[in-house]
């Protein structure tokens, strides 16, 4: 149970902003979000997390709903390379079972 | 490059075989984990470690898998009398637990074909 819902894929053109959407009405109030993606046969690499307050860093922003049910990431400026699949987890960062993933949304950008 | 590596990339065996992967995390992290990921499917989490101590294992790790982390560095996985169900892609992780929010850095993955 990955406890999280995404839509299963989306597409975009280049170069304009991508709003990936994820649901996680039954998250805990200790629990982090946590993005990761995952390019063509290569491992899941981490995006970016937050826990209420929305976030940025050189790859994304995160938006975290006041009710923290849900959570958006964006990409400001979507290339080719951003072409992925996008995991949105819940993580309680305890260790405990690893990361649960669902199957994630697969990002399709239009050159 | 100082990532996670993981060897070998890619491994084809015949049902019945033995098979072992390596896992080098990154120097500093104290946990390492096991992924399995099935085609179309997310990861799916198998076991990990803090140090050199096997803390939690998933149902999904049957008696033909071992896996170690003998010296608190580098791991390995065992998959015993292959099956072609453990045809999949083996990920590893690695994190550093104890300091701010733990996040996961994942190696290449070595992808097992069961003939």
């Amino acid at each position: 149970d990955a406890k999280t819902t995404q839509p299963n894929s989306m597409e975009s053109n280049e170069e304009e902003p991508v709003h990936l959407p994820c649901n996680h009405s039954t998250i805990s109030g200790t629990d982090y979000i946590h993005w990761y993606r995952q390019l063509p046969s290569q491992g899941p690499e981490y995006v970016i997390h937050g826990l209420t307050s929305n976030v940025n860093n050189r790859m994304a922003s995160l938006a975290i709903a006041e009710d923290r049910k849900s959570s958006t990431l964006i990409l400001h400026r979507a290339t080719l390379r951003d072409a992925a699949v996008y995991y949105c987890i819940r993580n309680s960062g305890g260790g405990a079972d690893g990361l649960t993933f669902g199957k994630g949304t697969h990002l399709i950008i239009q050159p | 490059d100082t990532g996670v590596s993981q060897d070998p990339r890619h491994k084809i065996t015949k049902r019945g075989q033995n098979v072992t992967f390596r896992c080098d995390p990154i120097s500093e992290h104290n946990r390492l984990y096991w992924y399995r990921q099935t085609l179309g499917q997310g990861p799916e989490f198998l076991t990990y470690f803090q140090n050199e101590a096997q803390l939690e294992k998933s149902r999904l790790l049957s008696d033909r898998f071992s896996a170690e982390r003998p010296k608190g560095s580098f791991s390995t996985l065992e998959i015993q009398r292959t099956e072609q169900g453990d045809s999949a892609m083996y990920l590893c992780a690695s994190s550093f637990y104890g300091a701010g929010v733990e996040t996961q850095y994942f190696g290449p993955g070595t992808r097992l074909l069961v003939l």
